[in-house]
């Protein structure tokens, strides 16, 4: 089956900082997306993007389906952006996740 | 937020004893997911439903079952709970008509604990 590998693993920033998280795919996929599961296990959907650029406030993401990678910035970051950020891609319906990127910003 | 509704949201059991978590939606959407949750391996397609009465298997289908009998609820049974099924799950909902296309939702999640 696919693969869906994120990096890093494990990410630990000062309040303020920007950071960007990576995530590849072994092969094409119909479409991705990009969670964030905060403190409280709540997964919330951040963007929808098969390809291309979006953005929403702080939060921007690129994938380019071409080359299999999509990538989730964060500008500015706040302590409440903490928690695990997800890719999953849609591959015939299956939605398979990476392991995901654990971020811990640090006031 | 998506009208999603896991239950029961938390639940302890005994190793040999059947399971059933539900999953209820009130957005009429077409599809419907249940993922299980555990430490350094993310969230993983358990099985997941195209409609009414079809299913498929996800990534580690072994050990559970689904059904599907209308478009509001998708059940996930455990026929015979194993400590190895303790785990945090998840059900999700999507369409690809609406205000929303294609996007995955999440309901809160059911902590089940084998013993």
């Amino acid at each position: 089956g696919i693969q869906v590998e994120q990096s890093p693993p494990d990410l630990i920033l000062q309040e303020g900082a920007n950071s960007t998280l990576r995530c590849n795919f072994s092969d094409s996929v119909n479409n991705l997306q990009w969670f964030h599961q905060n403190p409280w296990g709540q997964l919330i959907n951040l963007f929808y993007i098969p390809s291309g650029t979006k953005q929403n406030g702080r939060l921007s993401a690129t994938t380019v389906a071409t080359e299999r990678y999509s990538l989730l910035y964060i500008s500015s970051s706040q302590t409440t952006d903490s928690g695990v950020y997800f890719c999953a891609v849609d591959r015939d319906d299956k939605i398979i996740f990476g392991k995901g990127t654990r971020l811990h910003i640090l006031p | 937020d998506a009208g999603i509704t896991q239950s029961p949201r938390h639940k302890v059991t005994e190793t040999g004893t059947p399971v059933t978590l539900r999953c209820h939606q009130t957005e009429n959407h077409r599809y419907m997911y249940w993922y299980r949750q555990d430490p350094g391996h993310g969230l993983r397609l358990i099985h997941y439903s195209y409609g009414v009465k079809d299913t498929d298997k996800g990534e580690v289908s072994d050990g559970y079952s689904v059904s599907r009998s209308k478009t509001e609820d998708f059940l996930l049974t455990l026929e015979s709970a194993t400590s190895s099924q303790t785990s945090v799950y998840f059900c999700a909902i999507r369409d690809l008509q609406g205000r929303y296309p294609g996007k995955l939702f999440f309901g809160s999640g059911t902590q089940l604990s084998v013993l």
